[in-house]
């Protein structure tokens, strides 16, 4: 079993709807929390970022964290075709000797169409 | 800010060619960066972990001798592959912490190798 897993999709959605994208793990050490976005043929944005459990927004986008249940997810509001891309959960625990090292979700693509 | 700029983008060479990678961190300093290899519709597999002045540390698989890694500056992290082969194909990123405590990585627009 994958420490982090995520639903490679792909997941269509018509323009405006509401997108959510999840990610469950196994990891009870993982304290950092993002969301990577990233394009055909280019390097993963990051696009949010939770230390430990909560809520956070940034425009359309809302991260959520829930540790009791290892599981992450990021909402995108009013999608737009330009939010086409794969986006990437990504953890990391606090500290020890893989304090940074990322570890990452399969990645899911999504299309968002006019 | 917090720029990495990765180059070159795109490299197309002979088999048996080594190949050097520029990681670069435009506006911040970076003891720790790291580098990924990614294939077509997979994530990120980290290869190494680069640290300025000191070696590499290497992810499990990883041949040190064929991925040569090195941080001389707290802006500047260069990735060799040596005596390249076509299996050695693939979408190479790297990426850098900015900020002292834990910050997220960010990523360079990676590097595209492809060996004939």
């Amino acid at each position: 079993q994958k420490e982090v897993e995520q639903d490679p999709g792909p997941l269509s959605v018509p323009e405006g709807a509401i997108v959510s994208l999840n990610c469950t793990y196994s990891n009870s050490a993982f304290q950092y929390f993002m969301w990577y976005r990233q394009y055909s043929r280019k390097g993963p944005e990051l696009l949010m970022y939770t230390y430990s459990s909560g809520n956070k927004e940034d425009g359309r986008f809302t991260a959520q964290v829930d540790k009791s249940s290892k599981y992450i997810s990021l909402f995108i509001r009013d999608s737009q075709p330009s939010d086409s891309a794969t986006y990437l959960c990504a953890m990391t625990r606090e500290g020890g000797t893989s304090y940074g090292k990322l570890t990452f979700g399969q990645g899911t693509i999504l299309t968002v169409h006019p | 800010g917090a720029v990495v700029s990765q180059h070159p983008s795109r490299v197309i060479c002979k088999s048996g060619t080594s190949v050097k990678i520029e990681c670069r961190s435009l506006d911040f300093q970076a003891t720790t960066m790291f580098w990924y290899r990614q294939f077509p519709k997979q994530s990120l597999m980290l290869m190494a972990t680069s640290n300025e002045g000191s070696k590499a540390t290497y992810e499990q698989g990883v041949e040190k001798d064929k991925f040569l890694i090195n941080h001389a500056s707290l802006t500047l992290s260069t990735l060799t592959v040596t005596s390249a082969h076509p299996e050695d194909s693939s979408f190479y990123i790297c990426s850098a912490n900015p900020g002292t405590g834990y910050q997220p990585q960010h990523f360079g627009d990676g590097t595209r190798l492809s060996i004939l």
